[in-house]
């Protein structure tokens, strides 16, 4: 079993939709949870970071972490076309080794 | 301030032949992460360093793969011989020490071996 398991999509939404996406994770000692996003060709850029289950708010972003189910959210509210992007989700245990899901890529249409 | 410094930003070799990338992390972040990410896979850790010591090299082939911190700063993965499925995006990532820092990537170096 992966540590950390993720849909890879690809997700394809209309401008202006509600984009939800998800992870799942087996080890319960994580207790650092974020998201990045990654164009084509570039680096990961960190996008949300939290440490702690509820809710984050940043902009049209909402990172959620429900520690009970080992479940991870990311809400991406009024998607652009500029969105469009392989988003992976990422945890950190306590000897600061990060596992990363494969990615969900995601195509917002204008 | 300056993000992860990585180059080359491609590499293309054949087989059996030796490369290397170099990364210049962020200003004082004492740990540096080495990923190994194949098209349409999350990345996935070679080498993790805490100043120049080595934390977790678990998942690096150690038959042809090297990594070294000299003084702590710069770093440089080294392949020798490369294989075929070593085709992938080299990711160097920093991160300072803080219990709730995280870490930040360079753009990566995309290596095709043919």
């Amino acid at each position: 079993q992966k540590e950390v398991e993720q849909d890879p999509g690809p997700l394809s939404v209309p401008e202006g939709a509600i984009v939800s996406l998800n992870c799942t994770y087996s080890n319960s000692a994580f207790q650092y949870f974020m998201w990045y996003r990654q164009y084509s060709r570039k680096g990961p850029e960190l996008l949300m970071y939290t440490y702690s289950s509820g809710n984050k708010e940043d902009g049209r972003f909402t990172a959620q972490v429900d520690k009970s189910s080992k479940y991870i959210s990311l809400f991406i509210r009024d998607s652009q076309p500029s969105d469009s992007a392989t988003y992976l989700c990422a945890l950190r245990d306590n000897f600061n080794k990060f596992y990363f899901g494969s990615g969900t890529k995601l195509n917002v249409k204008p | 301030e300056a993000g992860v410094a990585q180059s080359p930003r491609y590499k293309i070799i054949e087989k059996r032949q030796s490369v290397a990338f170099w990364c210049n992390p962020i200003s004082g972040h004492a740990t540096l992460y080495w990923y190994q990410q194949i098209l349409g896979q999350g990345p996935k850790l070679l080498i993790q360093f805490q100043n120049n010591g080595v934390v977790d090299d678990s998942q690096l082939p150690k038959d042809r793969f090297s990594a070294e911190r000299l003084k702590g700063v710069d770093s440089t993965l080294k392949i020798q011989p490369a294989k075929l499925e070593d085709s992938a995006v080299y990711l160097c990532a920093s991160r300072r020490t803080g219990s709730t820092d995280t870490q930040y990537f360079g753009p990566g170096t995309r290596l095709t071996v043919l």
